[in-house]
């Protein structure tokens, strides 16, 4: 069954509108998650790691206020895509791990449509 | 440089025949792990097979086994006895600092579209 649950699968909005994406580890305590973007036929970049406790550490080039994240819990983290416009428009995709060598458990992503 | 290679764009295979996916990675890091991924149509990320840079064996799961390479930075992905469900995109993936000094991220490669043909 599914380790990493995302919510929601897809959205529809009208430009300016802010939207809100849930992460949950199912089974076990994530103090780390991680937040990736993916355009069509490309491959998945990270945007942000998403620490439990702290300040999310974003990459190069992601704008902090554009993108909020907030990891209010081991098991929950969220990403906030406030005032988006149609250049916002891409799937959305978590994940998280136990660390180690254990690999990442992905969300099932969410299709964000700016109109 | 990149992190991950993978050269094949796109590949097709026969049902039921073999297919070898290629990535060749670079890191100075001696401590690392390989991973690669499934994503058919619908988005979800599955993932498939692990190799830690100190393993001795090649990993294997089910009819996913990984051609491990250290000394030539490579990593394939074979598939045996293709299955029509197996039509995705396959992506490989490095986390550096396995074992400390690292926050965990994946390092992902472009992808490759596998195509399986009745």
């Amino acid at each position: 069954g599914a380790v990493v649950s995302q919510h929601p699968s897809r959205v529809i909005c009208k430009s300016g509108t802010s939207v809100k994406i849930e992460c949950r580890s199912l089974d076990f305590q994530a103090t780390t998650m991680f937040w990736y973007r993916q355009f069509p036929k490309q491959s998945l970049m990270l945007m942000a790691t998403s620490n439990e406790g702290s300040k999310a550490t974003y990459e190069q080039g992601v704008e902090k206020d554009k993108f909020l994240i907030n990891h209010a819990s081991l098991t929950l983290s969220t990403l906030t895509v406030t005032s988006a416009h149609p250049e916002d428009s891409s799937f959305y995709i978590c994940s998280a791990s136990r660390g180690g060598n254990q690999p990442q458990h992905f969300g099932d992503g969410t299709r964000l449509s700016i109109l | 440089a990149q992190k991950i290679t993978q050269t094949q764009p796109g590949m097709f295979v026969q049902e039921k025949e073999a297919v070898t996916l290629d990535c060749t990675y670079d890191t100075s890091d001696p401590s690392y792990g390989l991973f690669w991924y499934k994503q058919p149509s619908s988005g979800e990320m599955i993932f498939l097979i692990y190799q830690g840079s100190y393993d001795q064996q090649n990993a294997t799961e089910g009819r996913y086994s990984l051609n491990f390479q250290k000394a030539r930075k490579s990593a394939n992905l074979v598939i045996s006895a293709s299955q029509l469900g197996d039509s995705a995109m396959y992506f490989c993936a490095m986390r550096e600092g396995l074992y400390g000094g690292s926050q965990g991220n994946l390092i992902f490669g472009k992808g490759t579209k596998l195509s399986v043909k009745p």
